[in-house]
């Protein structure tokens, strides 16, 4: 089974400031297998980015994806009110199960 | 526009079962792969298991013993049942499609264990 280990657990940061969120896999992890979403309180998670860098439809341009094998880093250029959430990175390379990470909360600080 | 709209039980006794149903509007169960994941309150998400478009099914081996996972082509439906329900199971259940990555959500299902 693949671990995905997010870092760091909670980041406080104020609208208008870059997001940098890591999400580090316990083996390699094929690019084309990991995505991102987002998760606001009683919602759905929401697939923000796939492929490791490709945006979901209408997923704006400040959130971007990137990272390979087994380092894969999630960006929010600019935070903008609505984007105080939980992230998660997720995988389903070679054999299951898939897995998540297991979050990374974005607060106002 | 696919959607999905799930239901089932919410609140069950420990040792009995969980179903849940998802039914899919907007889109064909065949050709695409769907998937059943959970969340416990407060925690993080686990897979659970997918049926693909071959009509095979895999499940996470951590609940494999417990879990079915089954299509109904006719009413464009599948399904989730989990037997010997314990307050571990205690979660809200999301449907989605899967794509290698989940695309479409179900708005979830909140089952509570409890006796």
């Amino acid at each position: 089974e693949i671990v995905l280990t997010q870092s760091p657990g909670t980041l406080s940061l104020s609208p208008g400031e870059r997001a940098t969120l890591s999400c580090k896999a316990s083996q390699s992890v094929t690019s084309t297998f990991l995505a991102w979403y987002q998760q606001k309180p009683g919602q759905a998670p929401r697939v923000l980015i796939f492929g490791a860098s490709t945006r979901a439809t209408g997923v704006p341009d400040r959130f971007s994806g990137s990272g390979s094998g087994t380092d894969f880093t999630l960006t929010i250029s600019r935070l903008e009110p609505e984007d105080f959430a939980v992230y998660y990175c997720q995988q389903c390379d070679n054999s299951p199960p898939w897995t998540f990470g297991q979050g990374t909360r974005v607060e106002i600080k | 526009q696919v959607q999905l709209q799930q239901w089932g039980a919410g609140l069950l006794k420990p040792s009995e079962t969980l179903s849940l149903t998802c039914a899919v509007f907007g889109g064909s169960l065949s050709g695409n792969y769907w998937t059943w994941i959970r969340q416990p309150p407060g925690k993080g998400l686990e897979w659970i298991g997918e049926i693909n478009h071959s009509g095979s099914i895999i499940y996470n081996p951590s609940l494999k013993s417990r879990v079915t996972i089954s299509p109904d082509t006719s009413k464009n439906q599948f399904s989730l049942k989990l037997t010997s329900v314990t307050a571990a199971d205690t979660a809200v259940y999301y449907c989605a499609r899967s794509r290698g990555f989940f695309d479409i959500w179900g708005r979830g299902t909140l089952v509570t264990v409890s006796s």
